[in-house]
């Protein structure tokens, strides 16, 4: 247990409609990372928060947003979903803002399936 | 460009060593990491290295080498438990950069 969390485990919602994934980091870890894993392919980088603040953007639609929140705990929001938007997400979340170079602690991720 | 290169799938007997290569191009390369992912569960952590060299840890070792743009990941005394996907991953500028993984798969 990697002391991250992700509701809901499992999500399934036809195409048109809009989700939100829920993370909360592990105790103490200031930054959140949101991932895309699609079947058979890596880990694709879509956005981190540090702090409340958007640190970096990788390959993030424009449909999806996130935010991070006084407490800590980040939320990624999924609109006008598409078929190919069913993937699993993962959350992680490090101590500071390099997580280029800390390692980063994932939760168990959120399977989408939109029909 | 960001590139990360691995193969796709290998299989290995079980209380084998197998190494599992890595190749990487990045813009501001601040290290690389290597993570575990069982199917359909969490990458976990298993060793990130930024100097040149080898770093052991119990059965698993990691190797980079900055200049060639190359690292291993070396598995000894195979498990069965040891089936599983290894990402590879480069740290970049301002975020990391996952390979597709390579599938393990560790047969008796």
């Amino acid at each position: 247990d990697s002391g991250v969390t992700q509701t809901p485990k499992h999500l399934i919602t036809a195409t048109g409609q809009r989700v939100t994934l829920r993370c909360s980091p592990r105790s103490g870890d200031l930054s959140v990372y949101w991932y895309q894993q699609s079947l058979d392919q890596g880990l694709q980088f879509l956005i981190q928060y540090y702090n409340g603040e958007e640190r970096a953007k990788g390959n993030i639609l424009e449909r999806f947003s996130a935010q991070q929140f006084p407490d800590l705990h980040s939320e990624l929001n999924l609109s006008s979903l598409e078929l190919g938007d069913s993937a699993l997400y993962f959350c992680a979340s490090s101590e500071w803002d390099r997580g280029e170079k800390e390692t980063q602690y994932f939760g168990p991720g959120t399977r989408l399936l939109v029909l | 460009g960001q590139n990360i290169d691995q193969p796709t799938e290998m299989t290995a007997t079980e209380g084998a060593i197998v190494q599992i290569n890595c190749t990487y191009q990045t813009s501001g390369f601040n290290g690389l990491f290597w993570y575990q992912q069982h199917a359909g569960e969490a990458p976990t952590f298993l060793s990130y290295n930024v100097l040149d060299g080898l770093e052991e840890k119990g059965r698993f070792s990691s190797f980079l080498s900055r200049s060639k743009g190359y690292s291993y990941l070396l598995l000894k005394e195979l498990q069965m438990k040891d089936s599983a996907s290894y990402l590879c991953a480069a740290g970049g500028y301002n975020k990391l950069i996952f390979g597709a993984g390579t599938r393990l798969a560790v047969h008796p």
